[in-house]
């Protein structure tokens, strides 16, 4: 089976309820931020992305939230469906910046 | 349009062999990356190329070099490959949009040194 994210935090929620996966970024300088999926055996998929001069957008089923003053970003879920179990990573990036930094990921179970 | 694509997508080697995979992407992007991701942790960057003719090192390097061979394909090369590599790899590709670079991921090449 897929050993990635053996040790990561996990989040389980009822099919149909909302899911909010919760992510700290660590450099003030990052005014890019994205959220990947991954499934297992996958490569990461991008989501969604959110600009430092916003503080929400929406998507598909998806929102984004950002909140500069804490350094905190977070995806929004609705009608969680088991196409949505992967593992969830936000990452962090600047204008013109080549280097993406991300964190760890959540994994999501969607029970049905 | 295939997008990036990654060759092998398993193997197994042997301490002190070496090996090279293979990446290619599709989509006229500039920017090229390999990254490394191990159990519980992200993806960490080995080598990117900022455009074709540039390799620079990333997070972690030790241990790999990487050939940007034209615009299309980015190599990573393990010249003697120990435990401590086995990993998943994933190449991704990206594009400037809007100032910002988007990044597109292979399916990734698992990787087991024994």
């Amino acid at each position: 089976g897929e050993s990635v994210g053996l040790h990561l935090p996990t989040l389980s929620v009822q099919e149909g309820d909302n899911s909010i996966i919760n992510c700290a970024y660590s450099n003030s300088a990052s005014d890019y931020f994205i959220w990947y999926k991954q499934e297992s055996g996958k490569g990461p998929q991008f989501i969604i992305d959110i600009r430092s001069n916003m503080d929400k957008r929406q998507g598909q089923r998806v929102t984004v939230l950002l909140n500069k003053t804490v350094k905190h970003l977070s995806l929004q879920i609705a009608a969680t469906q088991p196409g949505d179990s992967a593992v969830y990573f936000c990452a962090e990036n600047r204008a013109g910046g080549f280097k993406t930094i991300f964190g760890a990921g959540t994994r999501l179970f969607v029970k049905a | 349009n295939a997008g990036v694509t990654q060759t092998p997508k398993f193997q197994v080697l042997k301490t002190g062999q070496s090996m090279t995979l293979q990446c290619a992407q599709d989509m006229n992007h500039n920017s090229m990356y390999w990254y490394r991701q191990d159990p519980g942790m992200g993806l960490r960057l080995i080598y990117y190329s900022a455009s074709e003719g540039t390799t620079d090192k990333g997070e972690v390097p030790n241990g790999y070099n990487v050939s940007r061979l034209n615009k299309r394909e980015f190599s990573l090369r393990l010249e003697s490959a120990a435990p401590s590599q086995t990993s998943v790899y994933f190449c991704a590709s990206s594009g400037l949009a809007g100032g910002y670079y988007e990044q597109y991921f292979g399916p990734g090449t698992r990787l087991t040194v024994t």
